[in-house]
């Protein structure tokens, strides 16, 4: 079964803190992201990886690092956390090509910093 | 640049009312088209796609049609149902997508249905 595993799923830390979010996916896929769900403002890409060693920044990088050392794990660090990082992270594993596209969501992870 | 643009919600509608969420996009060349719904307390799963013009995706009553001439992608159910309850996602991919934006949200839009 097409899986992205993503742990935790709740996480209440505080600030300054590191920590880490995992995620997993058994696709083999090559592209994998992260997202940040905020209300009112949708998905916000973090970071993204085109493959083992490629990783870049999307629209809301600031605070964040990942790693892709192996094609299943993308982790999310967030080395300094602080309040303005709560929110309901997701991790996507994705199918590429023209036609083939499809992206596989982690359950999420509910992060909230104080 | 390519974007996402669908209606802001929330929607809220009585059991068996006729739902439209309506999506246009902004892009280069022909894009695939995408739905995804979120349930409370889930991730995003595909619901439904199309990847040219005219093409009518279409899963678990929910329809949408590429619409090339008026760039849109309205998601359409004949009769909601309270499960039906969720948020929906508009997404487009472009063909020969620069890194990093193999798929392109709009903001989601909230649909809450009452028995």
């Amino acid at each position: 079964e097409a899986q992205v595993t993503q742990n935790p799923r709740y996480l209440i830390t505080v600030t300054g803190k590191k920590l880490t979010v995992t995620c997993s996916q058994n696709m083999n896929h090559e592209y994998m992201s992260w997202y940040r769900q905020d209300p009112g403002l949708g998905l916000r890409q973090i970071y993204y990886s085109m493959n083992v060693e490629v990783t870049d920044k999307g629209d809301v990088p600031e605070g964040y690092k990942v790693s892709r050392k192996e094609k299943r794990n993308f982790p999310l660090i967030l080395e300094s956390p602080s309040p303005n990082q709560t929110s309901l992270y997701f991790c996507a594993s994705i199918s590429t090509g023209d036609m083939n596209t499809e992206a596989f969501f982690g359950q999420g992870t509910r992060l909230t910093v104080v | 640049g390519n974007s996402v643009t669908q209606m802001e919600g929330p929607v809220t509608l009585s059991e068996e009312a006729f739902l439209t969420i309506n999506c246009t996009y902004t892009a280069t060349g022909y894009p695939s088209l995408f739905w995804y719904v979120q349930y409370p307390g889930e991730g995003l799963q595909l619901l439904l796609k199309a990847t040219k013009a005219d093409d009518k995706g279409s899963n678990k009553g929910f329809e949408a049609t590429y619409r090339k001439e008026t760039t849109s992608f309205h998601l359409e159910k004949g009769s909601v149902q309270v499960s039906d309850s969720a948020v929906y996602f508009c997404a487009l991919s472009a063909p020969g997508y620069q890194a990093g934006t193999a798929l392109i949200f709009g903001k989601g839009t909230t649909l809450s249905v009452s028995s």
